[in-house]
Parts: C-alpha cells; sequence; structure tokens
C-alpha cells in the first residue's frame, strides 16, 4: 500500500528529554512537512523540506530540528528546548509540482 | 445552527441537509485553495481543490465557491451524512509559494 506513515501514535515523555518522532512516505514525493495542531486550532508549519538533504524552517521552528537523508524519511526532533511540546504532530508529503498534501496519522505527544 | 466553540467555529447540522462551512482566507495574492476533512485523532484528507480562475468546482456531493472579491471560501456538502462530522479546513497558497497557509477549522456535526 502507497502511503505516508508516522509512529508512534501514542507518545509520553518526561520534560527535559529529546524525543524524535518518525515520518516515512512510499509515495516517492519530493516535498515533506511537519506540523503542529494543538486542541481547537489549525495547522503550524514547524520545518519543510523540498529535497533530500535540505530543509527551511516554518512558523515555529524554535526547539525542534529535522533531517532529510532520505527521501522517503523526515524524522522529527522535538528538543528539550521546545517550552510547550504537548500536541498532536502531523507528518505530509507532496510532489514537487503539487500543493496537494498528503497527511499521515498524525502522533501525540504528551510531555509531563 | 453556527456557534464559536473553544477555539473552533461549529456547525450543526440535521442528517440529510445541506451543510455550508465558510471560511475567509488573508492573502488576496493566494490563487489555490484546498478544503480537508480532519476526522477525530487523524490526519487531515483531501476533499476538493479550486484555482483563482473559478468560481465554482463540484465533486462527489461536495462543491466549492470560491469569492474573490470578498476573499471568501465555501464548502457546500449535499445530503449531510453523519460520517460528514469532522473539522474542515480550507487552506491557501500562491503559486510559487513553498507551503499551505491553513485557517482555524470548523467543526461540523452531524445530527442523526
Amino acid at each position: 500500500d502507497g502511503g505516508i506513515t508516522q509512529s508512534p501514535k501514542y507518545l509520553f515523555r518526561k520534560e527535559g528529554q529529546n524525543v524524535t518522532l518518525s515520518c516515512e512516505q512510499n509515495l516517492n514525493h519530493d516535498a515533506m512537512y511537519w506540523y503542529r495542531q494543538d486542541p481547537g486550532q489549525g495547522l503550524r508549519l514547524i520545518y519543510y523540506s523540498q529535497i533530500v538533504n535540505d530543509f527551511q524552517k516554518g512558523d515555529i521552528a524554535e526547539g525542534y530540528s529535522v533531517s532529510r537523508e532520505k527521501k522517503e524519511s523526515f524524522p522529527l526532533t522535538v528538543t528539550s528546548a521546545q517550552k510547550n511540546p504537548t500536541a498532536f504532530y502531523l507528518c505530509a508529503s507532496a510532489l514537487k509540482s503539487s500543493y496537494e498534501q498528503y497527511f499521515g496519522p498524525g502522533t501525540r505527544l504528551t510531555v509531563t | 445552527g453556527e456557534s464559536v466553540g473553544l477555539h473552533l467555529p461549529t456547525l450543526s447540522v440535521q442528517e440529510g441537509d445541506n451543510s455550508i462551512i465558510n471560511c475567509a482566507y488573508s492573502n488576496s495574492a493566494s490563487d489555490y485553495f484546498i478544503w480537508y476533512k480532519q476526522e477525530s485523532g487523524k490526519g487531515p484528507q483531501f476533499i476538493i481543490d479550486i484555482r483563482s480562475n473559478m468560481d465554482k468546482r463540484q465533486g462527489q456531493r461536495v462543491t466549492v465557491l470560491l469569492n474573490k472579491t470578498v476573499k471568501h471560501l465555501s464548502l457546500q456538502i449535499a445530503a449531510t451524512q453523519p460520517g460528514d462530522s469532522a473539522v474542515y479546513f480550507c487552506a491557501e497558497t500562491k503559486t510559487g509559494a513553498n507551503n499551505l497557509f491553513f485557517g482555524t477549522g470548523t467543526r461540523l456535526t452531524v445530527i442523526p
């Protein structure tokens, strides 16, 4: 099956720990994106990548880091510098020539 | 009726009625728009898109209307079903931009 997967679905961490969220796609999409969604809110862009080994900050990149070593994978690390990390994290991908983004199922991160 | 929730506008409709979800977009230069549907705990799913050279586009049971004069987008769902209950987001972008910009969303509740 073609698609975009995120793991795990639920993640719990203690404050002060870094945590990495996985995002994998087998759609052969060039672009990948990470969004954060808080309850009752829209999607806010954290980072995006248009091509392997290149990525750009979105609107709320502080406290996050990413890598794009492979076309299929775009992991997001939530660092201890992120002041309010508890949220629902969504990964998306798209063809380079398209704005239609395909979303993964999301990872709900809870930090206590 | 329509009311403002904690952060999210809400719309409640009877099963079988038509639904109209509205979105005011922010950038007059935006020329491409997408509607997404997000069910609880899941990632958003593409519903329909429209380019700024069109005023109306129809899909299966859905119609999107674009009024560029007042920067307004609407999604009409015909014969609303319980499975349509979800949060609906509009997203905008302009040709050449690297990303979509998402609205806050509207929660649609279908009453059986």
